[in-house]
């Protein structure tokens, strides 16, 4: 157990579904992160929030849509992906000035 | 915009030998941070690097930061197999917050 939650830990969907990931921590921290990691590029980051604001937004497309409700939780909301989008879903989370705290991670395969 | 490059992509060692990666920024860093990701696994927190030719050890382990703060450097002394996993550098640019720049990690398998 990392201090960060995330569920579920294996995802399968279809093209037309629609799914969300979940993320928690109780660390206090004030940040927290979506990465996507594939083969292709190693750790990709695609969304930042600090304290519940989204400040960045890496050119992600429309297919995912983050939510966070508070300081502690995440969503990460998916529709009509595509099989390229298959890929470990990591969400962080950190404090000021220290190292960030990944979750265990989602593995998502769309078929 | 900023680049963190590391090499090598892959390291096959034997158990026993030394192992180096090394982390290029492409602009100057408030601090550097290392980070292994075991296979299977997710990514953890080693250390952070904040002043100019900081060195700092965990046992085995060798942590450099450059006189620049453009570059860095993970050793790992007498390698052995618990030591195989992903090793990520990830640099923190001035003026950029809390927002971490990842290398594209070293992967390192030890033959027993």
């Amino acid at each position: 157990e990392t201090g960060v939650t995330q569920t579920p830990r294996h995802l399968v969907m279809g093209m037309t579904n629609k799914k969300s990931l979940k993320c928690e921590q109780h660390l206090g921290h004030n940040a927290m992160y979506w990465y996507k990691q594939s083969a292709k590029k190693p750790l990709e980051l695609m969304f930042v929030y600090n304290f519940k604001e989204q400040t960045e937004n890496n050119s992600v497309p429309s297919r995912f849509s983050p939510e966070c409700p508070n300081s502690s939780h995440l969503f990460l909301h998916l529709h009509t992906l595509q099989p390229e989008d298959s890929a470990l879903y990591l969400c962080a989370s950190s404090g000021q000035w220290r190292g960030y705290t990944f979750g265990s991670g989602t593995r998502l395969t769309v078929v | 915009g900023q680049q963190v490059m590391q090499i090598p992509q892959y390291q096959h060692v034997q158990e026993g030998e030394d192992f180096t990666t090394y982390c290029n920024s492409s602009t100057t860093l408030s601090n550097i941070q290392w980070y292994k990701q075991r296979p299977g696994g997710h990514p953890v927190f080693l250390i952070q690097l904040v002043k100019s030719g900081e060195v700092k050890k965990q046992k085995r382990l060798t942590f450099q930061f450059g006189e620049a703060k453009k570059n860095s450097s993970l050793h790992i002394t007498a390698t052995q197999t618990t030591d195989v996993g992903t090793y990520f550098c990830a640099g923190q640019p001035n003026n950029a917050g809390n927002m971490l720049t990842f290398g594209g990690g070293t992967r390192l398998m030890v033959k027993p």
